[in-house]
């Protein structure tokens, strides 16, 4: 079963602006990962968040975690059309070998 | 990131026959094998889990006589798909697990689009 909701399902921005993109989930968690997959494409690791950890940076990329909440997001800065892309968060548990359970995602439209 | 290869990345076949996929890790030894499906527009959703000489353990509602999984070696893992029909038509993505890791990246496989006609 998923894990949890990304939202917004779409978003659609114009290149330059930044893409916020919110993911929550239901049971305690050990990290998080955000994933792109271009259309048709296989997943591309992005980062990963550790419960532990508050805020994490990478390059355009920034990623919180809320740990009472349940939720985290991903900020893209300075959006490019290259970022148009489906994003999905994944929650890895507190448990070695373990599967990560993906949400449902947000495409991103980014368009120039 | 470790290297982890499917095959075929892409197959049609007809409604009836039964397609073989296989991953590979490359780079480090599985000891664990997840499998994933993705159907269009959707996420990934996980379908079994199988450690290496153990039998998989599949989630609820997928059926392990039409998926088998055999996970023989620390490299390789396969996921037969039988008397596949159109409504198996999805992204199968396999995801390694090295011995020992845990609660780190977990690495994909590039997927195999199945088309069932």
């Amino acid at each position: 079963s998923q894990q949890g909701e990304e939202d917004p399902q779409a978003l659609s921005i114009q290149e330059g602006e930044n893409a916020t993109m919110n993911c929550s989930y239901k049971t305690s968690i050990n990290n998080l990962q955000w994933y792109r997959q271009n259309s048709g494409r296989g997943l591309v690791h992005l980062i990963l968040i550790r419960s532990n950890e508050r805020e994490k940076h990478s390059g355009r990329l920034r990623v919180t975690l809320d740990t009472s909440k349940k939720s985290s997001s991903l900020l893209i800065t300075a959006s490019r059309a290259a970022d148009t892309a489906s994003y999905f968060c994944a929650t890895g548990v507190n448990q070695a070998g373990t599967a990560l359970i993906f949400g449902k995602g947000t495409t991103l439209s980014v368009s120039s | 990131g470790a290297v982890v290869s499917q095959h075929p990345s892409r197959v049609i076949c007809k409604s009836g026959t039964s397609v073989k996929i296989e991953c590979r890790s490359l780079d480090f030894q599985a000891t664990t094998m997840f499998w994933y499906r993705q159907f269009p527009k959707k996420s990934l959703m996980l379908m079994a889990t199988s450690n290496e000489g153990s039998k998989a353990t599949y989630e609820q509602g997928v059926e392990k006589d039409k998926f088998l999984i055999n996970h023989a070696s620390l490299t390789l893992s396969t996921l037969t798909v039988t008397s596949a029909h159109p409504e198996d038509s999805s992204f199968y993505i396999c995801s390694p697990l090295a011995g020992g890791s845990s609660y780190n990246e977990q690495f994909f496989g590039p997927g195999t689009r199945l088309t069932v006609l």
